[in-house]
């Protein structure tokens, strides 16, 4: 497996504002993984993309993927207080074992 | 609640002495993993099980470390000697293991320091 690489590091909005954060990635891969971690309810899956997809909505979620490029995107539209968090994406190569690898992550705080 | 549970959630021991975790899955996911996770970090993976069987360990994983899933049910992580470098938050995973797009469900995990 490989790690993604998560930019920016940190990034700070109010609330409503949309936030966008990236990942890049090496190699190529079967599917693309977002997580999020915060104090409260430790580490949640919020969407998996698969490799022959490009777009992928889930509520105020909306992420995309280009293979092309090797980096995806995590978009969280409106965005509230309660998404502040960590955000990390662990993209997925396959092989046997299913293990994620994460990178630091994105740290958004959502300004009230 | 019928997520992962990970007990106890802080364990403060001083250097040298053992801790035990506990993992417990969701009840029919047979695939289970350790995490371990340093502040400012990413979780770095440790261990992976398909039931009973481990089937892979991290470089991570020294020889002070043990884990094991009797029954294919729950999980213990082992620390022996602990060390001051050991601190850091230890999360357990399971998934139900569909292939590639299985999803990891993690644990609240445990928070270990070591003085």
């Amino acid at each position: 497996s490989q790690q993604g690489e998560e930019d920016p590091q940190a990034l700070s909005i109010q609330e409503g504002e949309n936030a966008t954060m990236n990942c890049s990635y090496k190699t190529s891969i079967n599917n693309l993984q977002w997580y999020r971690q915060n104090s409260g309810r430790g580490l949640v899956h919020l969407i998996l993309i698969r490799s022959n997809e490009r777009e992928k909505h889930s509520g105020r979620l909306r992420v995309t993927l280009d293979t092309s490029k090797k980096s995806s995107s995590l978009l969280i539209t409106a965005s509230r207080a309660a998404d502040t968090a960590s955000y990390f994406c662990a993209p997925n190569s396959g092989g046997s074992n299913y293990k994620l690898t994460f990178g630091k992550g994105t740290l958004l705080t959502v300004n009230p | 609640d019928t997520g992962v549970s990970q007990d106890p959630r802080h364990k403060i021991t001083k250097r040298g002495q053992n801790v035990t975790f506990r993992c417990d899955p969701i009840s029919e996911h047979n695939r289970l993993y350790w995490y371990r996770q340093t502040l400012g970090q990413g979780p770095e993976f440790l261990t992976y099980f398909q039931n009973e069987a481990q089937l892979e360990k991290s470089r991570l994983l020294s020889d002070r470390f043990s884990a094991e899933r009797p029954k294919g049910s729950f999980s213990t992580l082992e620390i022996q000697r602990t060390e001051q470098g050991d601190s850091a938050m230890y999360l357990c995973a399971s998934s139900l293991g569909l292939g590639f797009t299985d999803t990891q469900y993690f644990g609240p995990g445990t928070r270990l320091t070591v003085l």
